[in-house]
């Protein structure tokens, strides 16, 4: 079976501070995962996708088989990068379900 | 218009009346989804349609009834329902199921029962 872990519901931090935020999984493969951003009053989108090792608005995330894990980070949060965040996690092949994590509500103040 | 719209937006009804969420992608996709979004479990996935054909329902009760009479549709009938399943009901679309992980959502359906 696969699970996607986040084991914190809300992370608080000021602007210009790094923001990681934590995602493990369980899986038996090579799977792939994913972070979708929910900004408020607007609708859950892809922000990045581990296979294509970009960044965007500045967040990385890189996947970690020994640890699996695939956090989020960025190295100096801005007031607008506050949103949820989903991790998600999906098979290698085609048809393969997507399973999302529980989300957690990134807060970044002024 | 491009993109996953649902309609309403927001949606009060009572326990015992008949309501419909509709939601319509133009993106050309083939799969389409409902999820329930809440505070308690904050993205649940209700059911799955690839090809106008639902292909998974996750332990949904009966109350909500899904309807895709095509690939660009997809409806959520509503009937009886308890105040418990007051939510935000998401529509979401992917190229084929599940779409190798890129799903596109809708805004959402914000509905309230009393």
């Amino acid at each position: 079976a696969q699970r996607v872990t986040q084991p914190e519901k809300l992370l608080s931090v000021f602007k210009g501070a790094p923001v990681e935020l934590k995602c493990n999984y369980s899986y038996s493969g090579s799977p792939e995962l994913f972070w979708y951003v929910q900004y408020s009053r607007q609708r859950l989108q892809l922000l990045l996708r581990h296979i294509s090792r970009e960044s965007i608005k500045g967040f990385t995330a890189d996947l970690n088989k020994g640890e699996t894990s695939f956090h989020l980070k960025k190295p100096f949060a801005q007031e607008e990068d506050s949103a949820m965040y989903y991790c998600a996690l999906s098979g290698p092949g085609a048809n393969s379900k997507l399973t999302f994590g529980k989300g957690i509500t990134l807060s970044v103040r002024p | 218009e491009t993109g996953v719209t649902q309609t309403p937006r927001h949606l009060v009804m009572g326990m015992t009346n008949k309501k419909s969420l509709k939601c319509e992608q133009h993106l050309g996709h083939n799969a389409m989804y409902w999820y329930k979004q809440s505070a308690k479990k904050p993205l649940e996935l209700m059911f799955v349609y690839s090809l106008e054909e639902r292909v998974e329902n996750n332990s949904v009760p009966s109350r909500f009834s899904p309807e895709c009479p095509n690939s660009s549709h997809l409806f959520l009938h509503l009937h009886t329902l308890q105040p418990e399943d007051s939510a935000l009901y998401l529509c979401a679309s992917s190229r084929s199921r599940w779409g190798t992980g890129e799903l596109f959502f809708g805004e959402g359906s914000r509905l309230t029962v009393l």
